[in-house]
């Protein structure tokens, strides 16, 4: 296990609605990182935090909006939930480049959407 | 949009033999990595090797970089049934190394 848990681990929304899913980083690590893995597809990055601020976004758009915490916990809140949302949500934590990083991520088990 | 294809998209192979994956990319890369996905779960590093790395062990796999070709494969010597699980190559380019670009997997059944 990696020390990451996310919550929660499976729920089920309707199309509109909006969703958060929260991550607990493993100990010692300040960088966030979400990732979106639709069925037989690789994960896709979202966006990454660092020191409670966004570090880095992929090709999603502004209705995927994220937050670090103090203590590095994170939340990723998905507005107007479309259909296409549906995915395993994935938090991997890490320690940032400057402080021995070695590029490795900690993954939690992720959160299961289902949009109807 | 996935920086790497793994190939081939699914390999069944026969417990003890070895499995042999393969992984392209497109741009320049700061390092490259393979995870392990067991069935919907979360994802498990299982190894690193810089862009100016050829070849890296370990235990029972073998990973190897062709920056020229751009390409990596991951090699699984003695396969286990315990191996049974989705393998992702992953990279990170120089101009954004904040983030990993995943691959699509390929998808290995060891049978007993």
């Amino acid at each position: 296990e990696t020390g990451v848990t996310q919550s929660p681990t499976h729920l089920i929304k309707t199309r509109g609605q909006q969703v958060t899913l929260r991550c607990s980083s493993q100990s010692g690590h300040n960088t966030v990182s979400w990732y979106q893995q639709a069925l037989g597809q690789g994960p896709q990055f979202i966006f990454q935090y660092y020191r409670e601020e966004e570090n880095g976004r992929g090709n999603f758009p502004p209705r995927f909006s994220g937050l670090q915490f103090p203590n590095y916990s994170s939340e990723l809140n998905v507005n107007a939930l479309e259909l296409d949302d549906s995915a395993l949500y994935l938090c991997a934590s890490s320690l940032d480049l400057t402080s021995g990083n070695t590029g490795e991520l900690f993954f939690g088990e992720g959160s299961r959407l289902t949009v109807l | 949009s996935q920086q790497g294809e793994e190939d081939p998209q699914a390999l069944s192979i026969q417990e003890g033999e070895n499995a042999t994956m393969n992984c392209s990319y497109k741009t320049s890369i700061n390092n490259l990595q393979w995870y392990r996905q067991n069935s919907g779960r979360g994802l498990v590093h299982l190894i690193l090797i810089r862009s100016n790395e050829r070849e890296k062990h370990s235990g029972r796999l073998r990973v190897t970089l062709d920056t020229s070709k751009k390409s990596s494969s991951l090699l699984i010597t003695a396969s286990r049934a315990a191996d049974t699980a989705s393998y992702f190559c992953a990279t990170t380019r120089m101009d954004s190394s904040y983030k990993l670009i995943f691959g699509s997997g390929t998808r290995l059944l060891v049978r007993p």
